[in-house]
């Protein structure tokens, strides 16, 4: 099965700062990648996602992830953080299984805190 | 995108009692996935949901506990049953939508505190 790792349970950066959000995945072919964030007390919205096109994703609220085979990684990136990007980043996978249906597999999350 | 509701937004319940979560959608479902978010944890799939067929549970979760009903292809219930505090979390209902294959949506969220 495939799995993510997400490296750093909470990351501080501050207003203007760049974000940096590590995600590594393991996975013998290539898969299907997203990242989600969770906004305090709400739920889930996709950020962007990796389908084997582009290896370089960009999402909504300026956030970007480069899809690199070689280091198995899907990191997310924004060059300047904003006191709004402050929420918990889920990176997930998703996994191939019997039926024909694809099963997301979430990563432990990372918590970002935004210092003005 | 989609515009998923799901009832009750949260609830506090007894031990013992049951809860019914409501997950509408306004656009067609291929499948259904019902998650579990514990206190400040990631996501757990409980079950996935084709219309028409019964739910395939995950390890940990049994159809007795979480009986999940898919009548349609735009709307599908999570009882969760004779709740303990271990059952405090919060629960969403996650659509893959007929035309966007390989992403998944997610519902606002049922926040259960159970006493």
């Amino acid at each position: 099965a495939q799995s993510v790792t997400q490296l750093g349970s909470h990351v501080s950066v501050s207003e203007g700062a760049l974000v940096l959000l590590r995600c590594n995945y393991s996975s013998s072919v290539p898969p299907y990648l997203f990242w989600y964030v969770q906004y305090p007390n709400q739920g889930l919205q996709l950020l962007l996602k990796y389908t084997s096109a582009a290896t370089l994703v960009k999402g909504i609220n300026g956030f970007e992830a480069e899809f690199k085979k070689s280091e198995t990684s899907f990191h997310l990136t924004k060059p300047s953080a904003h006191m709004s990007d402050a929420a918990e980043y889920f990176c997930a996978v998703s996994d191939r299984v019997s039926g024909g249906y694809q099963k997301v597999t979430f990563g432990t999350g990372t918590k970002l805190q935004v210092i003005p | 995108s989609a515009v998923i509701s799901q009832k009750p937004s949260r609830d506090i319940c007894q031990r013992g009692t049951s809860l019914t979560i409501q997950c509408q959608v306004d656009s067609q479902v291929t499948m259904m996935f019902w998650y579990r978010q514990q206190p400040g944890q990631s996501l757990t799939l409980i079950a996935t949901a084709n219309q028409g067929s019964e739910a395939t549970y995950e390890s940990g979760f049994v159809i007795d506990k979480f009986p999940i009903s898919r009548p349609n292809l735009t709307f599908s219930t999570l009882t969760v049953s004779n709740m303990s505090p271990e059952d405090s979390s919060i629960y969403l209902c996650s659509p893959r939508l007929a035309e966007t294959y390989n992403e998944q949506f997610f519902g606002p969220g049922t926040r259960l505190t159970v006493l």
